[in-house]
């Protein structure tokens, strides 16, 4: 089973920042917050991940909370082209599986 | 660009038949896993292979098996195939798990 739990759908309008939050209270030390997205009828697209520091890259950023029992992934100026299904994943580093719940279905619209 | 390529794209196949499904990944990714994708649903991984050998494997049966070649490509092999077959198969690939996982856009497979 999946060690997180998300929303199952949010709406962000266009140009404005979507924040997705996903809980992972049962985080060990060694395991690592990773992030993916699937746009329909494509394969996942790996976005950002972390351990317990805050990350950014070009495509978001994400907020590990102190406690790392909750992150949130920021894109900061949603495009129409972000509607997606995004899943929030804990893995440690000698994992070999990721394991998908069934994400946030996020929908952006102008 | 995704930079893993998966063939073909589409697949009929006929229950009881046995079905090998590509995977061509980019030099220097020793790690590809293999996950399966019925609609509605996430991913499910099957398996891993690091360096040509399995190294990790998810609740599926026998039945299905791969293969990791030295020029960075692999195959999933599923025997005796089943209606419940039918899915979405994506082949995944990194040169380092730290990295993230550059995922090909999928082979889907129907059982009829």
């Amino acid at each position: 089973d999946a060690k997180t739990t998300q929303p199952t759908s949010m709406d962000c309008a266009e140009g404005r920042a979507a924040n997705l939050p996903c809980n992972h209270s049962t985080i060990s030390g060694n395991e690592y917050v990773y992030w993916y997205r699937q746009i329909h009828s494509q394969g996942p697209q790996y976005i950002i991940h972390g351990l317990k520091n805050n990350e950014t890259n070009e495509m978001a950023s994400l907020i590990i909370t102190e406690d790392r029992k909750s992150s949130t992934l920021i894109l900061p100026h949603a495009t129409l082209r972000d509607t997606a299904v995004y899943y929030c994943i804990v893995i440690n580093q000698a994992g070999t599986a990721l394991i998908f719940g069934k994400g946030t279905t996020l929908s952006v619209s102008s | 660009e995704t930079g893993v390529t998966q063939s073909p794209t589409h697949l009929i196949k006929t229950r009881g038949q046995q079905v090998t499904l590509r995977c061509s990944s980019q030099s220097g990714h020793n790690t590809v896993s293999w996950y399966q994708q019925a609609l509605g649903q996430g991913p499910q991984f099957i398996f891993q292979y690091y360096r040509e050998e399995e190294n990790g494997r998810g609740n599926f049966p026998p039945r299905f098996s791969g293969l990791q070649f030295p020029n960075y490509s692999s195959e999933l092999n599923v025997n005796a195939l089943e209606l419940d077959d039918s899915a979405l198969y994506l082949c995944a690939s990194t040169p380092d798990r730290n990295y993230g996982y550059t995922f090909g856009s999928g082979t889907r497979l129907t059982v009829v």
